[in-house]
């Protein structure tokens, strides 16, 4: 059974560009969340996505967006790159309204 | 809205001993609370959680509590082994009427062990 799987694991963008970022949740999972984690701090929210629409956000600046596939899978879209955008992307998978969320394993962003 | 605070930054134990960390939160409405492992390079890893109409959960060696009039929980290890090494992460799930299940994060402890 495979896990959350995500890519790419490592990216490098310069200031002003634009990234996207790929998730598959767990099987059967058909929620998918993203979270912003800078280095030594907490994963902090940016948004949720269920049944193809942004369920719930963070406070995120909407150069944050997303999508969400008829299968599940999810990016994340990050435009107009800023410094402070380098960190570690993680996406989380749960089904529905339960709350148990898995994580994966992340993608590292740096920009330089 | 929710805000999460997590004591200590740094916890360095002797393999054997126990190992407690400790939260707050601030949205009384909060009724779900889980805790994470993260190894070096890894995303974070499920490891307990607990429900607001539960005082105390168990699994094998680690063990949390919750206070709901205090607003806090904790995570207990106990005979901590060297492979308990990493950083914990609390969390709680995020109310105020929202329809997702987002949570909101401490700043995690970082948990060494030794031998």
């Amino acid at each position: 059974d495979a896990g959350v799987t995500q890519s790419p694991t490592h990216l490098i963008k310069t200031r002003g560009q634009q990234v996207t970022l790929r998730c598959s949740p767990k099987s059967g999972h058909d929620t998918v969340s993203w979270y912003q984690q800078a280095l030594g701090q907490g994963p902090q929210f940016i948004f949720q996505y269920y049944e193809e629409e942004e369920r719930q956000r963070g406070n995120f600046p909407d150069r944050f967006s997303g999508h969400q596939y008829p299968n599940y899978s999810s990016e994340l879209n990050v435009n107009a790159l800023l410094l402070g955008d380098s960190a570690l992307y993680l996406c989380a998978s749960s089904l529905g309204r339960r709350n148990e969320q898995f994580f994966g394993p992340g993608t590292r962003l740096t920009v330089l | 809205g929710e805000n999460v605070e997590q004591h200590p930054s740094t916890l360095s134990v002797q393999e054997g001993d126990s190992a407690v960390i400790k939260c707050t939160y601030s949205d009384s409405a909060s009724n779900y609370f889980p805790w994470y492992k993260q190894e070096l390079g890894k995303g974070p890893q499920l490891i307990i959680d607990i429900r607001s109409n539960v005082g105390e959960k168990k699994d094998q060696r680690i063990a949390v509590t919750l206070n709901k009039t205090a607003k806090h929980f904790s995570l207990h290890i106990t005979e901590t082994q060297p492979e308990d090494s990493a950083v914990y992460f609390c969390a709680a799930k995020m109310e105020m009427g929202q329809a997702g299940t987002a949570l909101i994060f401490g700043k995690g402890t970082t948990l060494s062990v030794s031998s």
